[in-house]
């Protein structure tokens, strides 16, 4: 089974502080996503990477940032945080797109909240 | 703008009734469509996915039926269990492309 982790299932931080949020696949995929998920929004896609090093912004990339140093491993990075990024934070990853249906696989989410 | 549309954002349905949740979208390049369940406090787990050269795919309880001329697909729950309440999200992609097309999702809950 593919396994997605996310290192943590909540987190609070205050306003201005830099945070990271971890992931971490182990199923040698060579894609993964980084989403917010609100309410009435839905899944709302940040950054993904397709590769090691490699970045691309999604739909919603202001105010974050992503680094992947390692295949198994994608970070995001809030350089300053602020209420508006409390949030429910998700990610993924998936085969290289060839794979049938890109199906992703998801973690099981970390819940930040800004003060 | 949004390329999956889920114009319902919430279904109740009785346990054992048949709970049709739908999806619409705009890009005709997309290639297969996909329909995750999420709980709260969890990620969201991969449900049944339908290739656009079928019109059908069925997997146990759960059947998504697409309609190309219509840009739309749906996902039938039969019979609806209260296990089955949870938030419902179509996605849409292109073989060739990374990312996945969210719709907003449907709320289920299914009441005993």
């Amino acid at each position: 089974d593919v396994k997605v982790t996310q290192s943590s299932r909540y987190l609070v931080k205050r306003t201005g502080e830099k945070v990271f949020l971890e992931c971490v696949q182990d199923m040698d995929h060579e894609n993964m996503f980084w989403y917010r998920q609100d309410p009435g929004l839905g899944l709302r896609l940040i950054y993904f990477s397709y590769d090691v090093k490699m970045k691309e912004k999604g739909d919603i990339p202001e105010g974050y940032s992503v680094s992947r140093e390692k295949k198994e491993r994608f970070s995001l990075i809030l350089e300053s945080a602020s209420t508006n990024q409390t949030s429910m934070y998700l990610c993924a990853s998936s085969l290289i797109g060839l794979a049938e249906n890109n199906e992703q696989f998801f973690g099981p989410g970390t819940r930040l909240t800004v003060l | 703008d949004q390329q999956v549309k889920q114009n319902s954002p919430s279904l109740s349905v009785q346990e054992g009734r048949i709970s049709i949740l739908n999806c619409d979208y705009t890009n005709s390049m997309f290639d297969y469509f996909l329909w995750y369940k999420k709980y709260p406090a969890e990620g969201p787990t991969f449900l049944i996915s339908i290739s656009s050269i079928k019109d059908k795919n069925e997997d146990g309880r759960f059947t998504v039926f697409l309609n190309k001329s219509a840009k739309h697909l749906s996902l039938h729950i039969v019979p609806s269990q209260p296990g089955d309440s949870a938030v419902y999200f179509c996605a849409a992609n292109q073989l060739s492309g990374y990312a996945l097309n969210f719709g907003k999702g449907t709320s289920l809950l299914v009441t005993p």
